[in-house]
C-alpha cells in the first residue's frame, strides 16, 4: 500500500485566512481524494483530485471555498478558503491504487478556526 | 452517497469475539464490501474486503451472506487497542470514490 504524508498535522487559524494542506505519495497513484471530517462526525468526501484536469467536487462543496491542485501524480494540495469557525474539521487525504484492493488515508490535518 | 446501514454503538468484553453486522441491501453485482477503522485521531486503516466469498486476514473475517445484502465482521479475539469506529463501505473498486457512512462505534471493555 501506499505511504502518505500530509503537512500540516494541525494548525490554528484565524477566520477569514486560507489555510493549504499538503498531501504526498511515495508512488504514483491514480485516484487522489480529499475528506473532512467534521467534529464527532463521519467522513465526508470533498472532491476527487484529477491529475492534468479540475477535480470533481461533491454536491455542497465549491472550487472557490476548496481549491484543490493535483500537478503529478505524488502530489495534491487542498486550500480551505475564508476560513470560518465552522471550517473546523480533520481534513484527510486518500489515495486508491488501480484495481481492486484498500484505500490508504493519510493521518489527516486538524484545523481549528478562532 | 453512503450504501450502508450499520448500528451506533457496541460493547465487546475484552478476549471475546467483536461481530460488527453491516447491511447493504442495494449493493450492485460488481461492488466489493469494504471494512475499515478509525482510531481516535487517526486516519481511517483498512481492514478487509471481499466480493462474495467469505475472507480471512490477519486481522479479521469478514462473512458475506449469501444474497450479499449483508455481511458481518468478525474481530477473534478482541482486545482494548480494537476499540475504534469501523465503517462497512461498498464501492466497485478503488477507481471509485468511498462514500463512509456512520459507522459503529466499538468499545472493548477489560
Amino acid at each position: 500500500s501506499a505511504v502518505i504524508s500530509q503537512k500540516p498535522s494541525r494548525d490554528i487559524c484565524q477566520r477569514g485566512t486560507s489555510l493549504t494542506i499538503q498531501c504526498q505519495v511515495d508512488s504514483q497513484v491514480t485516484m487522489m481524494f480529499w475528506y473532512r471530517q467534521q467534529p464527532g462526525q463521519s467522513l465526508t468526501l470533498i472532491a476527487t483530485a484529477n491529475q492534468g484536469s479540475e477535480a470533481t467536487y461533491e454536491s455542497g462543496f465549491v472550487i472557490d471555498k476548496f481549491p484543490i491542485s493535483r500537478p503529478n501524480l505524488t502530489f495534491s494540495t487542498l486550500t480551505v478558503s475564508n476560513m470560518s469557525p465552522e471550517d473546523s474539521s480533520i481534513y484527510l487525504c486518500s489515495v486508491g491504487l488501480a484495481g481492486p484492493g484498500g484505500y490508504t488515508f493519510g493521518s489527516g490535518t486538524r484545523l481549528t478556526v478562532v | 452517497d453512503a450504501k450502508t446501514t450499520q448500528p451506533t454503538s457496541m460493547d465487546c468484553a475484552e478476549g471475546r469475539a467483536a461481530n460488527l453486522p453491516c447491511n447493504h441491501s442495494t449493493i450492485s453485482g460488481n461492488e466489493y464490501v469494504y471494512w475499515y477503522r478509525q482510531i481516535h485521531s487517526q486516519g481511517p486503516q483498512y481492514i478487509i474486503h471481499g466480493l462474495k466469498n467469505n475472507e480471512t486476514n490477519e486481522m479479521a473475517s469478514l462473512i458475506i451472506t449469501e444474497d450479499r445484502k449483508s455481511s458481518t465482521l468478525i474481530l477473534p479475539h478482541a482486545t482494548l487497542r480494537d476499540t475504534a469506529v469501523y465503517y462497512c463501505i461498498v464501492s466497485s473498486n478503488t477507481g471509485n470514490q468511498f462514500y463512509f457512512g456512520t459507522g459503529t462505534s466499538l468499545t472493548v471493555i477489560p
